[in-house]
């Protein structure tokens, strides 16, 4: 079956500038988590939900930073006045429940020239 | 609060060699541990899982067991091959502060593996 998908791949924009991180989940899976990653480290929790809600946001750095899953399924992370330090790679997974196994999507690098 | 420290690389391993790759956690409770791997160009990928004291989990000849008295987690194989070339990353979610099940990894360990 299909994994979690993430859209675009690489995203390269300006400082200051607005984007949209789009996340498909494997489909059924209730809970969906983000995650950034640094090169050269491991990746750091940003927010997670459970259905519609976010759960648990206490990963996200400031308040440039915003997630939504309007519907339960699909995710879309917010970052607004994107600044250089914002450079990553996202990463989103899924789970069928809370408390069972994170499956992985592919990442969307980021670039903030 | 929850972390994960894990050996730094790069580890390079001739094929056939014995592989060990510390990970030890620090939690409050009793967290469910996991060993990710990124092979090159792809995404994390779960290799193996426990989730109490004393639990072994294997797969594709990788094996780490639970300990609560060491907080310890380390990554064992016991014949590399090329194709294990990759990087590893030790993680935790749960414990006392529940947490959804978020993990907290460590930085990763690239294993390079040659012939």
């Amino acid at each position: 079956g299909a994994g979690v998908s993430q859209t675009p791949s690489n995203k390269v924009t300006e400082k200051g500038k607005y984007v949209e991180l789009r996340c498909d989940p494997i489909s059924g899976h209730t809970a969906l988590y983000w995650y950034r990653q640094s090169l050269g480290q491991g990746p750091e929790f940003l927010i997670y939900f459970q259905g519609t809600g976010a759960a648990d946001d206490s990963g996200l750095p400031n308040d440039r930073f915003f997630a939504v899953r309007p519907e339960g399924s699909v995710s879309t992370l917010k970052i607004q006045r994107t600044e250089r330090g914002d450079s990553a790679m996202y990463l989103c997974a899924s789970s069928l429940e809370i408390g069972e196994t994170q499956y992985f999507g592919p990442g969307t690098r980021l670039l903030v020239l | 609060g929850n972390s994960v420290t894990q050996m730094e690389g790069p580890v390079t391993l001739s094929e056939e060699a014995f592989l060990t790759i510390n990970c030890t956690y620090t939690a409050t409770g009793y967290p469910s541990l996991f060993w990710y791997v990124q092979y090159p160009g792809e995404g994390l990928q779960l290799l193996l899982k426990a989730t109490k004291a004393d639990d072994k989990g294997s797969n594709k000849g990788f094996e780490a067991t639970y300990r609560k008295e060491t907080t310890s987690f380390h990554l064992e194989k016991g014949s590399v091959q090329v194709s294990d070339s990759a990087v590893y990353f030790c993680a935790q979610s749960g414990g006392l502060t529940g947490g959804g099940n978020k993990l907290t990894f460590g930085t990763g360990t690239q294993l390079k593996v040659e012939l």
